[in-house]
């Protein structure tokens, strides 16, 4: 079973603030993405990443993929209360062909 | 906007009990899955199906799970006997293909007393 671990577990910052989540695997996944989810709700894709040190920029969040796909980064610019919430990588590749893992989740809580 | 519905939205069920959820997935999205998800941790996928053939079940608890697709487009699981373990949110996703984009429904909070 290819595991993702995501760190840090909690996040809980000011307005204005920036911060980085990160998602970590010993396996090469041809894919990774990153969701966020809200209570109560199913998780949302925000990005896939498919290519060895990809970048992707999506407003104030900036999404990139390891060189050797096993790590991905979610950098969060100017942290805004409604980026409040659980927020998930989950790979898909290699022995896990099809499947998507994810990782446990880091929950951001932004404070105004 | 296609969505990925589910029902009941909540469910609260006694121990010992049976209690089955329903998924309609988005409109020619051949793949299905079911993902249990703990309060506060990452979704676990319990089945995967390709149109109405089951391609994962590694993790789905069989003796008490079930799920199915018979025609390839909606989903049942099931849980019978329900145990207390069993409280949490039961999402379901379907992509047009395995594995592109999953979308998910907005999930079945079960609780178990």
């Amino acid at each position: 079973t290819q595991l993702l671990e995501q760190s840090p577990q909690f996040l809980s910052i000011q307005e204005g603030e920036n911060l980085t989540v990160y998602c970590n695997s010993s396996s090469v996944f041809s894919s990774l993405q990153w969701y966020r989810q809200e209570p109560g709700e199913g998780p949302v894709l925000l990005v896939t990443v498919v290519t060895g040190g990809e970048v992707k920029k999506l407003k104030r969040l900036t999404f990139q993929f390891g060189d050797a796909r096993k790590d991905s980064s979610l950098h969060i610019t100017a942290a805004q209360p409604g980026d409040t919430g659980l927020y998930l990588c989950a790979g898909e590749g290699g022995t896990s062909y099809g499947k998507l893992t994810f990782g446990q989740g880091t929950i951001l809580t932004v404070h105004p | 906007e296609a969505e990925v519905a589910q029902s009941p939205r909540y469910k609260i069920t006694e121990k010992s009990q049976a209690v089955a959820f329903w998924c309609d997935p988005i409109s020619g999205h051949a793949t299905l899955y079911w993902y249990r998800q703990i309060l506060g941790q990452g979704p676990e996928l319990l089945v995967q199906f390709q149109d109405e053939s089951v391609v994962d079940d590694s993790q789905l608890p069989k003796d008490r799970f079930s799920a199915e697709r018979l025609k390839g487009v909606d989903s049942t699981l099931k849980i019978q006997p329900a145990e207390l373990g069993d409280s949490a949110m039961y999402l379901c996703a379907s992509s047009p293909y395995p594995l592109t984009e999953a979308f998910f429904g907005q999930g079945t909070r079960l609780t178990v007393v």
